[in-house]
C-alpha cells in the first residue's frame, strides 16, 4: 500500500532564512503529490501539487516543491521564510493505480520560524 | 464565497453518547470526506461519499456512520462504539470522486472532546 513519509516531525528556523521540508512516497509509478499547510485550530490548505509535467512545481505564498521519481521524493522549499508561515505542512499523495479516488497524507512537519 | 462549513467549532460528548457533527458545502462537490486527525499521525479517513445516497469505509471507520441524502451535507455520527473519539475532525470535498486532480477543499474543523 502507498505510503507517506515525512522525515522531520519539527523544523525550526530563522526568519529570512531558506527551509526545505522533506518528503518521501513509498511507489514511483503513476502518482499524484500534494503539500498542504494548516494554520493552528484550522483546516488545510493546498499549497501546490504535482500532476504531470515539469518537476519543479510552483505554488502560493512563495513555496515550490520538486518532483524527483527516481528517489521518490517531493521536497518542499522557500527560498526566505517568514513568521507567518509557521504551521504545520502536510505531504500527500494519491496511487493511481490502487486509490485514485483517495489522497494518503504523510504525519506532518512543524515549521516554527524564529524571529 | 464558496467553501465547506463545519459545526459546531467544538464539541463536548460524555461517555457513551452518540453526537453528529455537521459539513455543508456550497461548491458543488460531487464528492465529500471525512478525516480524523490526531497528534504526531497526520490524517486518516473515516468515510468518503462521490456522489449521494452512496459512501463508502475508510481505514478507520468503526465507530462511526454517516449518510448523504443531499449533495451539500455530509454528516459523521460518532457512536458509543468508538472508544478513544477525542480528536480534531475535518471534512473535505473535492468536484469528482477523483479528487486527485484537483485536490481538496478543507472545512475548520470541529474539535470533539470526550468528558
Amino acid at each position: 500500500a502507498q505510503s507517506v513519509t515525512q522525515l522531520d516531525s519539527q523544523v525550526p528556523v530563522f526568519e529570512e532564512a531558506p527551509v526545505e521540508l522533506r518528503c518521501n512516497y513509498s511507489s514511483s509509478v503513476s502518482v499524484y503529490l500534494f503539500w498542504y499547510v494548516q494554520y493552528p485550530n484550522q483546516g488545510l490548505q493546498l499549497l501546490l501539487k504535482y500532476l504531470s509535467g515539469s518537476t519543479l512545481v510552483k505554488g502560493i505564498n512563495g513555496f515550490e516543491a520538486e518532483f524527483n521519481k527516481s528517489q521518490t521524493s517531493f521536497h518542499l522549499r522557500k527560498p526566505s521564510v517568514h513568521i507567518s508561515d509557521t504551521a504545520e505542512y502536510f505531504c500527500a499523495v494519491s496511487d493511481l493505480r490502487t486509490s485514485y479516488d483517495k489522497v494518503i497524507f504523510g504525519p506532518g512537519t512543524s515549521l516554527s520560524v524564529i524571529p | 464565497d464558496g467553501g465547506i462549513t463545519q459545526s459546531p467549532k467544538y464539541l463536548f460528548r460524555k461517555e457513551g453518547q452518540n453526537v453528529t457533527l455537521s459539513c455543508e458545502q456550497n461548491l458543488n462537490h460531487d464528492a465529500m470526506y471525512w478525516y480524523r486527525q490526531d497528534p504526531g499521525q497526520g490524517l486518516r479517513l473515516i468515510y468518503y461519499s462521490q456522489i449521494v445516497n452512496d459512501f463508502q469505509k475508510g481505514d478507520i471507520a468503526e465507530g462511526y456512520s454517516v449518510s448523504r441524502e443531499k449533495k451539500e451535507s455530509f454528516p459523521l455520527t460518532v457512536t458509543s462504539a468508538q472508544k478513544n473519539p477525542t480528536a480534531f475532525y475535518l471534512c473535505a470535498s473535492s468536484p469528482d470522486g477523483a479528487g486527485a486532480n484537483y485536490g481538496y477543499t478543507f472545512g475548520s474543523g470541529t474539535r470533539l472532546t470526550v468528558v
